[in-house]
């Protein structure tokens, strides 16, 4: 199957400084990735559409200028974490579709998510 | 406004006994749904969906727009299946997916 991968999948750093997770298609095109993030023994929620080559949509209640999101090429989305602070601290995860159509006949990979923890 | 609501947090099953995790959604438009399942320390992955109407792993899941409700069956539960379960509704064209807040099922010998 497709494999989605992400990195790092941990990091530690300051209050104040940005990270950066990178999420990747390995072997598949991804015009639309998505963005998660996950707290301990909670579900997914989601945070922003990545689409190629456009600006991501937010969801509501999601800080744009906190959370950066780029996606340059077609197997590649960022997503930085600016002035990141200790309630920053969480799992996320990325997941990209596999092709374009319609979007329940293409499947969503996930990546095994990266841990931020903000000191 | 759109909600997917799994009631049960925790299920726990003996083995070879039917498990049926419960999943109820709410949208205005043609659901579309899917089951997802994450295993200890493993990724996301999909399950089910329900377009394709099949069965993976024994497991079973039919949409009932009626009772507006998509449940998880699998008649004879193993201990491969303790896992984590989430349903989804996806909720716009481009593929966004609204989750659930997952049923964390144990199955003991």
């Amino acid at each position: 199957g497709a494999v989605v991968s992400q990195h790092p999948s941990w990091v530690i750093c300051k209050s104040g400084t940005s990270v950066k997770i990178e999420c990747r298609s390995l072997d598949f095109q991804a015009t639309t990735m998505f963005w998660y993030r996950q707290f301990p023994k909670q579900s997914l929620m989601l945070m922003a559409t990545s689409n190629e080559g456009s600006k991501a949509t937010y969801e509501q209640g999601v800080e744009k200028d906190k959370f950066l999101i780029n996606h340059a090429s077609l197997t590649l989305s960022t997503l930085t974490v600016t002035s990141a602070h200790p309630e920053d601290s969480s799992f996320y995860i990325c997941s990209a579709r596999d092709g374009v159509g319609r979007a329940s006949f293409n499947e969503q990979f996930f990546g095994p998510g990266t841990r931020l923890t903000v000191l | 406004a759109q909600r997917v609501t799994q009631p049960e947090k925790l299920l726990s099953v003996f083995k070879g006994a039917p498990v049926e995790l419960k999943c109820n959604y709410s949208y205005s438009g043609s659901p579309e749904l899917f089951w997802y399942v994450q295993y200890s320390r493993q990724r996301l992955q999909l399950l089910l969906r329900h377009i394709s109407r099949e069965s993976i792993k024994g497991f079973t899941a039919d949409l009932n727009k009626g009772e507006t409700s998509f449940h998880l069956k699998k008649p004879f539960a193993q201990e491969e299946d303790s896992a984590m379960y989430y349903c989804a509704l996806i909720t716009d064209s481009w593929g966004k997916l609204q989750f659930g807040a997952g049923t964390q099922v144990v199955v003991t010998p």
